[in-house]
């Protein structure tokens, strides 16, 4: 069965500075789409960035990025340069290619950003 | 904020109360779900709606009865929840035909089982 796991449930930030957000996920499939998502407090959720796990290529968004380890099942969220509306839940999401609708969240890590 | 609706926002209820929860999307995409989203929990995926046929059923008691009448609109009936029921209850909705099928979400309804 395929699973996502996020490790820290709460992370701080000072603004401006980087932060790094760990998701590992376990999977047999050689094909399959990850994601993080950001859930503001009160607020929708929100696609931050995708990654194809056939693209060996780290996705990119502006201020966020990703350090996709595939061999190691690894797909960790790099948020540079910190700002106070980034503070939210993070999730980390993960399905498989060709498989609509079976979206599998981890747990969520909950992002503060301290003035 | 998205093309994706839903009401009420928030809803108190009791367990022999019978309610529904309805979605609408926008974007016109051709799949909707809805997840339950519960304190320190990954979100569950309830259903799966693709083309107003359920095509996921992830083993919800049938106390939530779910309704697609067309590819915009999604209904959660309620019916003798339990307090373990409340929760953030969110609607989802994508298109499956397209590579990559992300899926954007509701505000959520806020539901609490008396």
């Amino acid at each position: 069965a395929q699973t996502v796991t996020q490790s820290q449930p709460e992370m701080s930030v000072q603004e401006a500075e980087t932060v790094t957000l760990s998701c590992t996920y376990d999977t047999s499939e050689s094909d399959y789409y990850l994601f993080w998502y950001k859930q503001p407090p009160s607020r929708q959720m929100i696609l931050v960035i995708r990654q194809e796990a056939y693209k060996q290529q780290n996705a990119t968004e502006n201020r966020f990025s990703v350090n996709f380890q595939k061999a190691a099942k690894s797909f960790s969220l790099k948020i540079s340069d910190s700002q106070l509306g980034d503070a939210a839940m993070y999730f980390c999401a993960y399905r498989i290619y060709n498989q609509g609708g079976k979206l599998i969240f981890g747990q969520g890590t909950e992002l503060s950003v301290k003035p | 904020e998205t093309g994706v609706t839903q009401t009420p926002r928030h809803l108190v209820m009791g367990m022999t109360n019978k309610k529904s929860l309805k979605c609408e999307q926008h974007l016109g995409h051709n799949a909707m779900y809805w997840y339950k989203q519960s304190a320190k929990k990954p979100l569950e995926l309830m259903f799966v709606y693709n083309f107003k046929e359920q095509t996921e059923n992830n083993s919800v008691p049938s106390r939530f009865s779910p309704e697609c009448p067309n590819s915009s609109h999604l209904f959660l009936h309620l019916h003798t929840l339990q307090p373990e029921d409340s929760a953030l209850y969110l609607c989802a909705s994508s298109q499956v035909t397209s590579s990559t099928d992300t899926q954007y979400f509701g505000p959520g309804t806020r539901l609490t089982v008396l």
